[in-house]
């Protein structure tokens, strides 16, 4: 079965850098999430699309946007990188708002 | 406040050793209640969602409980490839977001 593909997998950035993570769900999904997880955390939720519009917020720092696009394929820039933002970058989709499956991320190391 | 709260954080068992995990949760309007697995530097692995108090979900090995507080995750005869970390996460009626515990790390010996 299609799963959730993110891209790159994996990404070094410098200090002060800009990043653009990119994630297409799983065919006939129309809701996406971000969510970060720091080494030994949780996940933890950014931000979700549903429909190509923003659905619910967490705590994404304002250096970060996101947009879902037509084909429903999500884009999550980063800008002003700081070390602090080294992390697993997760992204999930769902069917409406069902359960939602989990891409196999993009690890993100900030030097 | 709204929080989910997983034990033990880890669990060593021989395998074989039935045991059960704990989440326990204190939301303001529960839409559903999640468990995920998770293998190191991997993304989430559904595998359960319940609903209401008095639901029961099974998979191989894997029984998922629900009650109006907590739920439980029984692990029956376990094998050693059920090693992971057990995430549990709670949505809720005011958004679409899963709101995760910290996870059990279960090490199953052969």
């Amino acid at each position: 079965a299609a799963g959730v593909i993110q891209s790159p997998r994996h990404l070094i950035k410098e200090k002060r850098e800009t990043a653009t993570l990119k994630c297409y769900p799983i065919p006939r999904h129309d809701t996406v999430y971000w969510y970060q997880q720091g080494p030994g955390q949780d996940p933890q939720f950014l931000i979700s699309f549903y429909e190509k519009m923003q659905s619910d917020k967490g705590s994404i720092p304002d250096r970060f946007s996101a947009q879902q696009f037509s084909d429903y394929h999500s884009e999550l820039n980063m800008s002003s990188l700081e070390l602090g933002d080294s992390a697993l970058y997760f992204c999930a989709s769902s069917q409406k708002q069902h359960e939602q499956y989990f891409g196999p991320g993009t690890r993100l190391t900030v030097t | 406040e709204d929080q989910v709260t997983q034990s033990p954080e880890a669990l060593r068992l021989q395998e074989g050793e039935s045991s059960s995990l704990n989440c326990s949760y204190t939301v303001s309007g529960l839409r559903g209640l999640f468990w995920y697995r998770q293998d190191p530097g991997k993304g989430p692995e559904f595998l359960f969602t319940l609903y209401s108090a008095g639901e029961e979900k099974e998979k191989e090995r894997l029984k998922a409980t629900l009650t109006k507080k907590e739920s439980f995750l029984h692990i029956t005869a376990p094998k050693p490839e059920d090693s992971a970390t057990y995430l549990c996460a709670a949505r809720l009626e005011s958004g679409y977001a899963l709101n995760f515990g910290k996870g059990t790390s279960l090490l199953v010996t052969p």
